[in-house]
């Protein structure tokens, strides 16, 4: 399985400024994706890094808020812009491993950043 | 609308008993995947489902793909401290992306 790490573990941020998270995985890998798992919630998808273009977004997350770089196959940075209380959580990064028959298309998480905005 | 309900979304139980958390859907997937996730860390991936009727152990959890790959049941037996954490269920569609249920959080008392 892939390794991921995610720096910085854990980060308190004022309101209006901006944080970017790292995403580094020990293996090439195709698909990598964000989250956010707001607290005590299950996890919602941001979006999709896909390396050589634009971040594929889903509903409720737009580029300006949350701008996505995915330069090479193995790293992928998350940005969260003008930050205010609601973006409060935890951003983790996935990765999706081709797998065998048995456990195809299998997703890995990193341990995630816990960010809390004042 | 949640794809995936998990239920319960809470239970506390105490050391040595036997538990059952269900993932329902009226949707099929092609796979199924269980997740727990302890505080300050990311979810850690405990087994991939991907027929139906099937059946996985690991140790004493024992997960349960429905015939129809409609749903999914996590049972743990003889449940232990260790145990605590937050277990999330997660299905695919295809190659759609992976779509998760709200999160059984799960506390084993001593």
């Amino acid at each position: 399985s892939a390794v991921i790490s995610q720096k910085p573990s854990r980060d308190i941020c004022q309101r209006g400024t901006s944080l970017t998270i790292q995403c580094q995985v020990d293996s090439q890998v195709t698909m990598m994706f964000w989250y956010r798992q707001q607290p005590g919630q299950s996890l919602t998808l941001i979006a999709t890094a896909n390396q050589g273009s634009e971040a594929t977004y889903e509903s409720g997350f737009v580029i300006d808020k949350f701008p996505i770089s995915r330069p090479n196959l193995t790293f992928s940075t998350l940005t969260v812009s003008n930050m205010s209380p609601e973006d409060s959580s935890i951003y983790l990064c996935s990765v999706e491993d081709p797998g065998t028959r048995e456990d195809p298309d299998t997703q890995y998480f990193g341990p995630g950043t816990r960010l809390t905005v004042l | 609308t949640q794809l995936l309900e998990q239920s319960p979304q809470f239970l506390s139980i105490q050391e040595g008993e036997n538990l059952t958390v269900y993932c329902n859907s009226s949707s099929v997937f092609s796979s199924l995947q269980w997740y727990r996730q302890e505080p300050g860390e990311g979810p850690v991936l405990l087994v991939t489902v991907v027929t139906g009727g099937e059946v996985k152990k690991l140790k004493r959890l024992t997960f349960q793909f429905g015939d129809a790959r409609k749903d999914s049941s996590l049972h743990i037996t003889a449940a232990q401290p260790g145990d605590t954490g937050l277990y999330l269920c997660a299905g695919r569609q295809g190659a759609q992306k992976l779509v998760f249920g709200q999160g059984t959080r799960l506390t084993i008392n001593p």
